[in-house]
């Protein structure tokens, strides 16, 4: 099956740096790639989506690439503000688990002001 | 925005007692899911549930588990004797299109 890999596992920004999350994953069939965003004691929540037909997607501060040779996408996110803070969760599904989200491990992002 | 409600927000229980989670997906959803997510660990995949079928589970969603939706409005989640390690908040979540899920908020189990 599946497996998905996120690294770092901790990232520490200023207010306005960019922070950059990235994730591997092992199902070369896996098409489908979003990025959640939990707060403490709550529910994850989308972010940003990319299918495997699409290199790179953006919206406003938040932009996601995928590299299909190498299995491996990334979360950007520009001029970062304290609200950021979370933790941010990369998934992989389809393939042979179509419907199934396997998820990272997780990043916790601080954004000190 | 239609909403995924989970019921209850927190339920605790004792070892070797049964539980039933519960979980009122988006009413033109299809696909239905249980996730799980241990205390600061990742969000693990339980089961998924499509015209009215498991179809498929992950290796935690042993005989102890089960899902049913009995009504075609409540999806629900029983777990027949709790073990302490099944202490973890568990989150429903629908699809209409498989994948673009929308996650409920959450029932904390504590198994003491």
């Amino acid at each position: 099956g599946e497996n998905v890999e996120q690294h770092p596992s901790t990232l520490s920004v200023q207010e306005g740096d960019s922070a950059v999350i990235k994730c591997t994953y092992s199902d070369s069939a896996s098409n489908y790639f979003p990025w959640y965003k939990q707060e403490l004691g709550k529910r994850p929540q989308l972010i940003i989506d990319i299918r495997s037909n699409v290199g790179e997607k953006k919206d406003q501060r938040i932009a996601v690439t995928l590299n299909k040779t190498a299995k491996h996408f990334s979360l950007h996110i520009t001029e970062t503000q304290p609200e950021d803070s979370a933790v941010y969760f990369c998934a992989g599904a389809g393939g042979t688990s179509y419907g199934k989200l396997t998820f990272g491990q997780g990043t916790i992002l601080t954004v000190h002001p | 925005e239609p909403e995924v409600t989970q019921t209850p927000s927190h339920q605790v229980t004792q070892m070797g007692q049964e539980v039933i989670l519960r979980c009122v997906p988006i009413s033109n959803h299809l696909y239905f899911y249980w996730y799980r997510q241990i205390l600061g660990q990742k969000v693990e995949f339980l089961v998924s549930f499509y015209n009215n079928e498991i179809s498929e589970k992950s290796e935690i969603f042993d005989d102890q588990f089960s899902v049913e939706r009995p009504d075609g409005s409540n999806f629900t989640l029983k777990i027949r004797s709790t073990k302490l390690e099944d202490s973890a908040m568990y989150f429903c979540a629908s699809s209409l299109v498989s994948l673009e899920y929308t996650f409920g908020s959450g029932t904390r189990l504590t198994v003491v």
